[in-house]
């Protein structure tokens, strides 16, 4: 089975912090997606940000940008100068093809004042 | 330790007709959400239930969504009088129980296709 592995289920950083967030992925294709959503407690599931894995170059949105090493299939979240904002739980999603979504089990952010 | 069960995992419908997904939560969970991916879009909310009763529906379509989660038995999303919109990837979650920082587990979710 496809598996997306979040190693942390929980972090805890100071506000203006920066903190990681680690996630590796099995996958047999070639062409894929993967993604980093934020559930906060409203519990919707927003973007943070996307990255197609024929693309060599990392993504970045803002305080958001990834570390994508498709030969070690990582895919790892830095978040710049936390704030408190941030505190949620993030979920690493890997998709595409005929498997569709895969999801990790989360790791719960915790942004301290 | 099976994980969340959905089935199934494709299902195909005519406009008009009717779609029943379905979701086993993790033995010993209770607590079900459901999510609907849309074409280039992302995951978006649904429907919260808990055994019996429904949370929080607050993402659920006026019309023609229903959900369930009987005592026994599997969660229920039902789609009354299907439409091409209605075309997404149906995923569903469930927690031991509705705490925020309470892990959600996910099925493989349901493609549903419209014709």
């Amino acid at each position: 089975a496809q598996t997306v592995t979040q190693s942390q289920p929980e972090m805890s950083v100071q506000e203006a912090e920066t903190v990681t967030l680690s996630c590796t992925y099995d996958t047999s294709e070639n062409n894929y997606y993967l993604f980093w959503y934020k559930q906060p407690p409203s519990r919707q599931m927003i973007l943070v940000i996307r990255q197609e894995a024929y693309k060599q170059q990392n993504a970045t949105e803002n305080r958001f940008s990834v570390n994508f090493q498709k030969a070690a299939k990582s895919f790892s979240l830095k978040i710049s100068d936390s704030q408190l904002g941030d505190t949620a739980m993030y979920f690493c999603l890997r998709g595409g093809g005929a498997d569709g979504l895969t999801f990790g089990k989360g790791t719960h952010l915790i942004i301290q004042p | 330790n099976a994980g969340v069960m959905q089935n199934p995992r494709h299902l195909v419908r005519r406009r008009g007709q009717e779609a029943r997904l379905r979701c086993s939560p993790m033995k010993g969970h209770s607590h079900v959400y459901w999510y609907r991916q849309l074409p280039e879009e992302g995951l978006k909310f649904m429907v919260y239930l808990q055994k019996e009763n429904i949370i929080d529906e607050s993402g659920m379509p006026k019309e023609r969504f229903s959900a369930e989660f009987p005592k026994e038995g599997p969660s229920i999303l039902r789609i009354q009088q299907v439409v091409r919109g209605d075309s997404a990837a149906y995923f569903c979650a469930s927690s031991r129980t509705g705490l925020v920082n309470q892990p959600q587990h996910f099925g493989d979710g349901t493609r549903l296709s419209i014709l």
